[in-house]
C-alpha cells in the first residue's frame, strides 16, 4: 500500500524563493528517501536521511525527519528553474522495497 | 558511477504482441533489481523484485505470467509484457540497488524509465 503522502501536491513559486515540500508515512521506518524526477524521466537520489537524524543538508537541500510525527520535510533554498521537477519521499529498509509518496509538482517560474 | 540504462526508451505496440524492456545496470553488478509502473501524474508503484539467478518476486495484485522478468546475469534485468493491452500504456522505470562508494549507503539507482503505449 503506498505510505507517503505529500504537501502539497503542486507548488509553484518564482525563481530564487525557497521551497517546502512535507511528506508524511504511516509504519515505522529505517530511512527516508528523497528523489526528483523530471517530466518523462526516471529518478535522481537527492538525499537519504536515518531514522536517529533529524536534518540533514546536501547543498541548497534541507531535509528534516521527525519520526514522533512521522513527517519529513524538503526544503529547496534559492530555486531555481531548473529545479522545476516533481519530487517524491521514499521509505524502506535499506534499499529494500521503497514505497514512494504521490510526489510534489514543483514549478519555478522565471 | 552506478549508471542505470533502460532500453528501449519508448515502443508502440499494436494490442495482443508481447514487449521485452531491459534494465541495465552499466558500471556495477546487482543482484537485486526493481521494476516499477507509473502513470501520468502518478507516484511509483513496485512491480516486483528481481533476484539475480532466483524467481522475481511480484508485489499483490501483479500478474507473474503477464509480467515476466528475468534476472539472468548481475547487470541485466528483464521485463516482459506479454500480450499487451491498452490498460498496459504506461511509464516502466527499473532500479538497481547498489552500495553508495561514497557514503557506503544501500540505495537504490534508477533507469531513465520506458514508455509502453499499446495501441
Amino acid at each position: 500500500s503506498q505510505q507517503g503522502e505529500e504537501d502539497p501536491q503542486a507548488l509553484s513559486i518564482q525563481e530564487g524563493e525557497n521551497a517546502t515540500m512535507n511528506c508524511s508515512y504511516k509504519t515505522s521506518i529505517n530511512n527516508l528517501q528523497w528523489y526528483r524526477q523530471n517530466s518523462g524521466r526516471g529518478l535522481v537520489h537527492l538525499i537519504l536521511i536515518r531514522s536517529n537524524e533529524r536534518e540533514k543538508h546536501s547543498g541548497r537541500l534541507r531535509v528534516t525527519l521527525d519520526t514522533s510525527k512521522k513527517s519529513s520535510s524538503l526544503l529547496i533554498t534559492a530555486s531555481r528553474a531548473a529545479d522545476t521537477a516533481s519530487y517524491f519521499c521514499a521509505t524502506g529498509r535499506g534499499a529494500q522495497k521503497l514505497v514512494f509518496g504521490q510526489g510534489t509538482r514543483l514549478t519555478i517560474n522565471p | 558511477g552506478a549508471v542505470v540504462s533502460q532500453h528501449p526508451s519508448w515502443v508502440i505496440c499494436k494490442s495482443g504482441t508481447s514487449v521485452k524492456i531491459e534494465c541495465r545496470s552499466l558500471d556495477f553488478q546487482a543482484t537485486t533489481m526493481f521494476w516499477y509502473r507509473q502513470f501520468p501524474k502518478q507516484s511509483l508503484m513496485l512491480m516486483a523484485t528481481s533476484n539475480e539467478g532466483s524467481k522475481a518476486t511480484y508485489e499483490q495484485g501483479v500478474e507473474k505470467d503477464k509480467f515476466l522478468i528475468n534476472h539472468a546475469s548481475l547487470t541485466l534485468s528483464t521485463l516482459t509484457v506479454t500480450s499487451a493491452h491498452p490498460e498496459d500504456s504506461s511509464f516502466y522505470i527499473c532500479s538497481a540497488r547498489a552500495i553508495n562508494p561514497t557514503s557506503g549507503t544501500d540505495t537504490q539507482y534508477f533507469g531513465p524509465g520506458t514508455r509502453l503505449t499499446v495501441l
